[in-house]
């Protein structure tokens, strides 16, 4: 189920090392925003979200910043581990209601060297 | 915790055939929606649906799609005559509201 990747950008992070992946969004309308993990042959996981109200929000080992100015997000992850090893995508929406679609990025394959 | 089940996981047809892919969403939620993914390319929506009709649908969803929820469990996707082009993993998702959207495995569909 993942990209293959062949313009795929990838970030190469050593184990223990924090992650930061970025994703600019095109809609200045949206106001909710995802963050997924795609692990091979799997779906796209849940990990975090953050509302346009907002311009950080903290998980567990995970913290999405939110630039609005610049329609920009970005994942942060800390003590990046091997099973972190996975493409990410960031995905908006607009409206904040069910049922509404969300629109993903292209995606970023984050690599963690042990 | 709580899944999205897909199946078949994947689905080899003829070009101009049909084929139904299956989905069980998570059983307290009310919104469905499929999904489909080209190798190598975005992860693209395709329809959402509520109340036993569609809420929205993409230009990708055309005439030769179909969603359906034929009892209180499943929810299909039909392609009525497939395409090469049609040659993709479709990931179905369910949602309470628009947080908690959560996706299943997929299906791999390969059109020959």
């Amino acid at each position: 189920g993942e990209s293959v990747g062949l313009h795929l950008p990838t970030l190469s992070v050593q184990e223990g090392d924090n992650s930061i992946i970025n994703c600019a969004y095109s809609n200045s309308a949206s106001d909710y925003f995802i963050w997924y993990k795609q692990e091979s042959g799997k779906g796209p996981q849940f990990i975090i979200d953050i509302r346009s109200n907002m311009d950080k929000r903290q998980g567990q080992r995970v913290t999405v910043l939110l630039n609005k100015t610049v329609k920009h997000l970005s994942l942060q992850i800390a003590a990046t581990q091997p099973g972190d090893s996975a493409v990410y995508f960031c995905a908006e929406a607009t409206g904040g209601n069910a049922g509404n679609m969300l629109t993903f990025g292209g995606g970023t394959r984050l690599m963690v060297k042990p | 915790e709580p899944e999205v089940t897909q199946t078949p996981s994947h689905q080899v047809t003829q070009m101009g055939q049909e084929v139904i892919l299956r989905c069980v969403p998570i059983s307290n939620h009310l919104y469905f929606y499929w999904y489909r993914q080209i190798l190598g390319q975005k992860v693209e929506f395709l329809v959402s649906f509520y109340n036993n009709e569609i809420s929205e649908k993409s230009e990708i969803f055309d005439d030769q799609f179909s969603v359906e929820r034929p009892d209180g469990s499943n929810f299909t996707l039909k392609i009525r005559s497939t395409k090469l082009e049609d040659s993709a993993m479709y990931f179905c998702a369910s949602s309470p509201l628009i947080r908690g959207y959560t996706f299943g495995s997929g299906t791999r569909l390969t059109v020959v």
